[in-house]
């Protein structure tokens, strides 16, 4: 089974409509990303999470929203669905065992999400 | 702030060549660098890091990465190109104070020619 998982893997929505992706871990790290790339920019981060009760804002949230309901679960939130919000998203997880600030960052499969 | 600028969006090679893939960073303080690498309809996968333990880092698939202080690069190079080895790869850079936030450069797709 795959460390990372996201769900789901592709969707297509409507602008204006509210949409929820889901991001879920088996490996422990405390700490969770959003990412969205998109062709030419690489990978821009949203929101990330050093825990269920730290949360802070990426280079890109406006318009996105997060929560982060278990150490193992991190959901990205679309309140209002815009054409240019459609990308490839991308959540990853990290740990800080043993002290270290720049261990790896492990990525989901990502999300492709298409608003039309 | 860091930063990181990855010379050439799309490289193409022929197969057992020379791999080439340019990175260039910009940091204030001592930085941590990364390559990633993102195959067909997958996530990224870490190649290879450099956190100051030694400048010549080596990494899986028979890549290597040098860090050059003084040019302020680290290059991915692989001395005989694969058809395996047709993916996007991304350097990206991150410090101690950056508290595990990861700048990702554009990306430089690579192409393998038979």
């Amino acid at each position: 089974d795959a460390d990372v998982t996201q769900t789901p893997r592709n969707r297509i929505t409507k602008t204006g409509k509210r949409i929820m992706l889901e991001c879920s871990q088996t490996k422990g790290h405390d700490r969770m990303y959003w990412y969205r790339q998109d062709p030419g920019l690489g990978l821009r981060l949203i929101y990330y999470s050093f825990d269920v009760k730290d949360i802070n804002k990426g280079e890109i949230s406006d318009g996105y929203s997060v929560s982060r309901q278990a150490q193992a679960k991190f959901s990205l939130s679309l309140e209002s669905a815009i054409p240019n919000q459609t990308a490839l998203y991308f959540c990853a997880t990290s740990d800080t065992q043993g002290g270290s600030s720049y261990n790896e960052q492990f990525f989901g499969p990502g999300t492709r999400l298409t608003v039309l | 702030a860091q930063s990181v600028t990855q010379l050439g969006s799309h490289v193409s090679v022929s197969e057992g060549a020379l791999v080439l893939l340019r990175c260039n960073y910009s940091s204030s303080v001592p930085p941590y660098l990364f390559w990633y690498v993102q195959y067909p309809n997958q996530g990224l996968q870490l190649l290879l890091k450099y956190t100051s333990a030694a400048t010549l880092v080596k990494g899986i698939n028979g890549f290597e990465a040098e860090f050059k202080k003084s040019e302020t690069s680290f290059h991915l190079t692989k001395p005989s190109a694969h058809m395996s080895d047709a993916a996007e790869y991304f350097c990206a850079v991150t410090t101690y104070s950056s508290a595990s936030k990861i700048i990702f450069g554009s990306g430089t797709r690579l192409s393998i020619r038979p």
